[in-house]
């Protein structure tokens, strides 16, 4: 099974600036995918963004991208221009058929 | 929003009653799972089964059971609900394979008294 740590449990960004959110991740598989997963108060759980561990490349979907560091075990999201609607608690679990969830960092967004 | 579902949204009761949440999804994915949240904390995993028959415990101990008679309906019942149980529910469903997503419901919040 994959453990994942989340070391920020809170963070702030101005509305239209830009936030990184850290996640580091510990697995002894071969092949795994990494995602994020945003919770807005209230709301459900939504998939961000995902990246899968062969992939070298950084994914990236609109405002949204990551900074994926196989070797460190790092996996980092990267907010820009933020929103007020970005305001959430983000999760980053890792998968090879176990999802673990950690902590969770809550962005606020302010205005 | 995914088409799965959480019935009730909320839900409060007394110590000692018999409760069954209940879960749906109409995307036909094998995988489903529950999970206890308290507000703002990290989801446990405390249920999930791989399709029709099969389900599995987590990794948090959990007093509840689960049923997979349907693929699309994956019911969590506490047989005696204490105190210890307030908190927030969440199912979710994925297709089969670890690079899939998993797709959650709004969820239930419960409250024993």
């Amino acid at each position: 099974a994959q453990t994942v740590t989340q070391s920020q449990p809170e963070m702030s960004v101005q509305e239209a600036e830009t936030v990184t959110l850290s996640c580091t991740y510990d697995t002894s598989e071969s092949d795994y995918y990494l995602f994020w997963y945003k919770q807005p108060p209230s709301r459900q759980m939504i998939l961000v963004i995902r990246q899968e561990a062969y992939k070298q490349q950084n994914a990236t979907e609109n405002r949204f991208s990551v900074n994926f560091q196989k070797a460190a075990k790092s996996f980092s999201l990267k907010i820009s221009d933020s929103q007020l609607g970005d305001a959430a608690m983000y999760f980053c679990p890792a998968n090879n058929n176990d999802m673990r969830f950690g902590a969770g960092t809550r962005l606020t967004v302010k205005p | 929003e995914a088409d799965i579902y959480q019935t009730p949204r909320y839900l409060v009761i007394g110590t000692g009653k018999k409760i069954t949440l209940e879960c749906s999804q109409t995307m036909g994915h094998d995988k489903m799972y529950w999970y206890q949240q308290d507000p703002g904390m990290e989801l446990h995993l405390i249920h999930y089964s791989y399709g029709v028959n099969s389900t599995e415990k987590g990794d948090l101990s959990s007093e509840s059971t689960v049923s997979r008679i349907r693929t699309e309906h994956f019911p969590l019942t506490l047989e005696s609900a204490r105190p210890s149980h307030t908190s927030q529910y969440l199912c979710a469903s994925s297709e089969p394979g670890f690079s899939y997503e998993q797709y959650f419901g709004p969820g239930t919040r419960l409250t024993v008294t």
